[in-house]
């Protein structure tokens, strides 16, 4: 079965903090993970996936498949960065449907 | 530069009354996707379209449908909906790396 699990549903930091969004999976096969963002009152955004590699806003995540997890981290949180954060996943080739984890919002406070 | 175009933002109907939602793009993408997500959760998948196959999810009532004319379009309709069905309704395209999403349309039940 295909599930993707988020376990913090909120989490609060302090500007300059570092933080990190657990994400765990499960699924039958290579999955492609991804992490995408909301922010109050603007549209689901890709941030990140795996496959790419790279950061984004300071963000970064890597996928560790032995313990099936896509992390997402930032060493130095900023304001801005509060939101909704979502990990999901796919089956490969990118165009299957989404998974979505149930998301962890994310808030920096001052 | 809006891609995927969600029209309108806000609808309201009455119980029972059918209402449409549409959804354009301008990324030529193959598939399209239509999610419900209520409040505080995560977007849940209704439908997809492989060009103009169409593939419902399981548990997606029969109450919603969708209808693909071309490329560029992607309806939603509600046949009557009832007061579980006010959510956000967001359209996403995939061309292969990663989905994007329209702004959703809010769809509130008098």
């Amino acid at each position: 079965a295909q599930r993707v699990t988020q376990p913090e549903k909120l989490l609060s930091v302090f500007k300059g903090a570092p933080v990190e969004l657990k994400c765990n999976y499960s699924y039958s096969g290579s999955p492609e993970l991804f992490w995408y963002v909301q922010y109050s009152r603007q549209r689901l955004q890709l941030l990140l996936r795996h496959i790419s590699r790279e950061s984004i806003k300071g963000f970064t995540a890597d996928l560790n498949k032995g313990e099936t997890s896509f992390h997402l981290k930032k060493p130095f949180a900023q304001e801005e960065d509060s939101a909704m954060y979502y990990c999901a996943l796919t089956g490969q080739g990118g165009s299957e449907k989404l998974v979505f984890g149930k998301g962890t919002k994310l808030t920096v406070n001052p | 530069d809006a891609m995927v175009i969600q029209n309108p933002r806000y609808q309201v109907t009455q119980f029972g009354k059918p209402v449409t939602l549409s959804c354009s793009q301008t990324l030529n993408h193959n598939v399209m996707y239509w999610y419900q997500q209520k409040s505080s959760q995560a977007p849940k998948l209704l439908f997809h379209y492989y060009d103009k196959d169409f593939n419902n999810e399981a548990d997606t009532p029969d109450n919603f449908q969708s209808r693909r004319p071309n490329t560029s379009f992607c309806f939603l309709d509600i046949r009557s909906p009832g007061l579980g069905d006010a959510a956000m309704y967001l359209c996403a395209t995939s061309g292969g790396w990663g989905q994007h999403f329209g702004d959703g349309t809010r769809l509130s039940i008098l």
